[in-house]
């Protein structure tokens, strides 16, 4: 089974900051990634898909990157609605996400 | 619009058994692998149970298998879940997800059924 390890587990940031949250596979799943933004209460929305590539509707603040095994999701300049639960899902071999990051101020 | 609304969560004792379902409107469902994903309270997401778009294939994480049975009426534009042998670790919001693309990327989630195992 692959594992998907997220760091950090938390993270405080501002309005503004530029925010970076790491996403690493046990094994090569070359670009089978996405990123979801789950907000208290709020079912998961899926921000980005094959590691880089932005949803429709989603921000352009947003984006992906990485392949094989690291991958990064980058916020370029934290708003006040981007305070969430964010998590990566490989699903190059079934489907496993990473234990989420809480972005807090 | 697309729509998907999960029922059939409640209270029920360790080792009973609970149906969930899913009503899947706004898209062409028949065409759609669908995807159960449970998440515990306080806690982080869990894939739980694919189905393909025909019903023909299924997979399901250990942590279920042999438990759970995931099945979908396209007549009806229904997926269901069955949980037997339910656990106190089975407690959560149940999602079902509609699945896109070849490897069935998770795009669109219901708004979840609560479980609740407990005596």
């Amino acid at each position: 089974d692959i594992q998907m390890t997220q760091s950090p587990s938390t993270l405080s940031a501002s309005v503004g900051d530029r925010v970076t949250i790491t996403c690493r596979a046990s094994q090569s799943i070359s670009s089978w990634l996405a990123w979801y933004q789950q907000k208290p209460g709020e079912v998961p929305k899926l921000l980005i898909y094959e590691a880089s590539s932005l949803e429709s509707g989603v921000p352009s603040r947003f984006s992906g990157s990485g392949s094989v095994t690291e991958f990064t999701l980058t916020i370029s300049s934290l708003q006040p609605d981007d305070f969430a639960t964010y998590y990566c899902l490989q699903y190059y071999s079934y489907w496993t996400f990473g234990q989420g990051t809480k972005v807090e101020i | 619009q697309l729509h998907l609304v999960e029922s059939g969560g409640g209270v029920v004792q360790p080792g009973r058994s609970l149906r969930l379902s899913c009503a899947a409107s706004g898209f062409t469902f028949s065409s759609s692998a669908i995807h159960w994903v449970r998440q515990a309270p306080g806690k982080g997401l869990e894939w739980v149970a694919i189905i393909s778009y025909d019903g023909s294939d299924e997979f399901y994480a250990d942590s279920v298998k042999g438990r759970f049975t995931i099945s979908r009426d396209n007549y009806k534009n229904t997926l269901y879940l069955q949980m037997n042998s339910l656990r106190a670790e089975d407690t959560a919001v149940y999602y079902c997800a509609k699945g896109r693309g070849g490897r069935s990327l998770i795009d669109y989630w219901g708004h979840g059924t609560r479980v609740t195992v407990s005596s």
